[in-house]
């Protein structure tokens, strides 16, 4: 079990370019989530993935951000036109299908950190 | 509207004292809550959940109580050590009407264990 991985780990923009990122869940993880933690906060919702259908899908995730995840497999989350409220560190965490008492645990990637400069 | 409040940012403690962390939270009915370890640049690591019916949970150093009347955790670290000076955050879970259920989390409150 390699756990969630992203990348990049970092990512440097200037205001206005585009930018994608990458999360690759635990392999037998139906479910996926993508949050964004500014300093001092918690991490907050953007979407949720079960599968490759995206079920859901904050109000904080303007017409600017678009994420996918073909397949059913990894997702990749984009940002068109960043803006320096933007910066910010963009988590990822999946989860299994609960079962039971089991499965409402979320594992989290080591997030990207993006500064939109 | 749901606000979920961590008693403090920052809670200094020595080591071998029980740490305890509070999470209140209001306009919220959640199915289950959660708590969080967190490093710095790091992802949170999952620790305990309690459902709403429960009232304690234990694992190994840790413990989790849970009070749908006072909308209230308490998270105790007993016997704590340096190694578990970290942010801890609170998550609260509400079925979020599209198969799952949606975490809303706390800002977190930074612990320090002083040896």
């Amino acid at each position: 079990d390699t756990g969630v991985s992203q990348n990049p780990r970092h990512k440097i923009t200037k205001r206005g370019q585009n930018v994608t990122f990458r999360c690759d869940p635990i392999s037998e993880h139906n479910r996926l989530y993508w949050y964004r933690q500014t300093l001092g906060q918690g991490p907050e919702f953007l979407t949720y993935f079960q599968n490759e259908a995206q079920l859901e899908k904050s109000r904080l995730l303007s017409d600017r951000f678009s994420a996918e995840r073909p397949k059913g497999s990894f997702s990749t989350l984009e940002i068109q036109r960043t803006e320096q409220g933007d910066s910010a560190m963009y988590l990822c965490a999946s989860s299994p299908l609960p079962s039971g008492q089991e499965g409402y645990e979320q594992y989290f990637g080591p997030g990207t950190r993006l500064t939109v400069t | 509207s749901q606000k979920i409040e961590q008693n403090s940012e920052a809670l200094n403690i020595q080591e071998g004292k029980t740490a305890t962390l509070t999470c209140n939270y209001t306009n919220y009915s959640p199915a289950y809550l959660q708590w969080y370890r967190q490093d710095p640049g790091r992802g949170p690591v999952f620790l305990l959940l309690i459902r709403e019916n429960e009232k304690e949970k234990r694992k190994e150093r840790l413990k989790v109580t849970f009070d749908t009347t006072l909308k209230q955790s308490l998270f105790h670290i007993t016997a704590s050590q340096p190694a578990d000076s970290a942010t801890y955050l609170c998550a609260l879970a509400g079925y979020s009407g599209a198969g799952s259920y949606q975490l809303t989390f706390g800002k977190g409150t930074k612990l320090s264990v002083i040896p």
